[in-house]
């Protein structure tokens, strides 16, 4: 079966560090990748999505960047953390894009 | 951009009492799904319906999505406390553009089930 990994679960960074988000998949090929942000309370904002390795698509303008290494690895980044990064960062997967996505666990950024 | 919206925000109800969240989409869907998350959990998927006018249930829920694909409702019949958290909707625009490669997800409905 499929499982989709994130780490690390929760992090507290200074604001100006860097930051770096690991997402894998294991037990499919090929899958369409996907990162949200969650601000407390509120919905979630799609921020970056890929179909393929190298492929990514930015959905939102902002202090985040995103690459994908490896088919089944999606990574989130930053060079220098703002304090509205706060927040708590999905990644999910789906067979088609569009269709059904499969969210991981989640972590949570909070910047100070 | 497409944009879908969900109503209510919030939710308070007996437990016993039933419940409904709408949601309403600015454009023509291909589908629309819908999610729950548990308070500190991460979206789990319920349902995805497609077919215009499709209803489906599960269990206590019951899912309808509008004639005209751009609504939809999630109904729970005789809430209980394991009913608690925030319902989401999305749906992935009809067409063959960039939009129909991802899920706009509506704000949720996040429901309160008191004993």
């Amino acid at each position: 079966s499929q499982t989709i990994h994130q780490w690390p679960a929760t992090l507290v960074q200074p604001v100006g560090s860097p930051l770096s988000l690991e997402c894998t998949v294991e037990g499919t090929s090929n899958p369409n990748l996907y990162w949200y942000r969650q601000a407390a309370g509120r919905g979630l904002q799609l921020l970056f999505y890929s179909v393929g390795i190298g492929q990514i698509s930015s959905e939102v303008p902002q202090n985040l960047s995103a690459s994908r290494p490896q088919d089944r690895q999606f990574i989130l980044s930053s060079k220098k953390l703002l304090l509205s990064d706060s927040g708590f960062y999905l990644c999910a997967w789906s067979v088609i894009p569009g269709e059904t996505q499969y969210f991981g666990p989640g972590t949570r950024l909070l910047v100070l | 951009g497409q944009q879908v919206m969900q109503i209510p925000q919030y939710q308070h109800v007996q437990e016993g009492e039933d419940f409904t969240t709408y949601c309403n989409s600015s454009t023509t869907l291909s589908n629309i799904q819908w999610y729950k998350q548990r308070p500190g959990g991460h979206p789990v998927f319920l349902i995805q319906l497609v077919k215009s006018g499709e209803v489906k249930k599960q269990k206590r829920l019951t899912f309808q999505f509008g004639e005209a694909k751009k609504n939809s409702s999630l109904h729970i019949t005789a809430t209980q406390t394991t009913d608690v958290g925030t319902y989401f909707c999305a749906g992935r625009e009809l067409g063959s553009g960039a939009g129909s490669y991802q899920l706009t997800f509506g704000k949720g409905t996040k429901l309160s089930v008191i004993p």
